[in-house]
């Protein structure tokens, strides 16, 4: 059982537009996301986060948007650059403390075209 | 810098093999993660540890074991590998973090195994 999905498994987007890459889950109990950003051959690296008491989180050319009532979260990327071709994996976690479990999504690959 | 350090890169070893995947972490972290990242599976939890000698089951654990003896070392065992087993192994640590949110989660460079 899914509980975090990433429905687009690749998206090719124009060099200087605007990305945006899509989360949704299942669990209710979710009430904080992270989006981390994996090259080939390296491990993720933390990218974006948003509690569940905020519906937008911007952190320079990254924002995550948070919509409860429809379980969905997205991260936009503007503008995009050629650096940014990685792929994308939106996270969830239910916090208790001393609760640091992940559920990860599937992953989106994210090309940008010169 | 946050260090995560896998012993291997790339390992080939037959079915039935014992394999033994070794993670440090540099920064006195409590928790530490075992994870496989499969094509269009994601990356799914197999065991973690949030205190020494203390583990938990993730969603697959089966077919894996994991010991962690000291804190920096958090180790995932393969007690008789088989094909369905190859796969990039990646290990992760953390803070445990003290409210509503979630410390940083460091990866490794990840270990791609391959079971013959």
């Amino acid at each position: 059982d899914q509980q975090v999905k990433q429905n687009s498994p690749s998206l090719s987007v124009q060099e200087g537009r605007i990305s945006i890459l899509n989360c949704d889950y299942t669990n209710s109990m979710f009430d904080y996301f992270l989006w981390y950003k994996k090259y080939p051959a390296e491990g993720p690296t933390f990218l974006i986060s948003i509690s569940s008491i905020k519906d937008k989180n911007e952190d320079g050319r990254f924002t995550v948007f948070l919509n409860k009532s429809a379980k969905h979260l997205s991260l936009h990327i503007v503008p995009s650059q050629p650096g940014d071709s990685a792929v994308y994996f939106c996270a969830a976690k239910i916090s208790n403390f001393g609760n640091e479990k992940l559920t990860f999504g599937t992953g989106t690959r994210l090309t940008i075209i010169p | 810098d946050v260090k995560v350090t896998q012993s291997s890169r790339y390992l080939v070893k037959r079915t039935g093999e014992k394999v033994f995947l070794e993670c440090v972490q540099d920064m006195d972290h409590e928790n530490m993660f075992w994870y496989r990242q499969d094509p269009g599976l994601g990356l799914r939890l197999i065991y973690f540890s949030y205190d020494v000698k203390m583990k938990e089951k993730g969603d697959i654990p089966e077919g894996y074991s994991v010991s962690r003896e000291k804190k920096e070392r958090f180790s995932l065992i393969l007690e008789s590998a088989s094909t369905n087993q190859t796969s990039m192994y990646l290990c992760a640590s953390s803070f445990t973090y003290p409210g509503q949110g979630s410390n940083i989660q460091y990866f490794g460079a990840g270990t791609r195994l391959s079971v013959l």
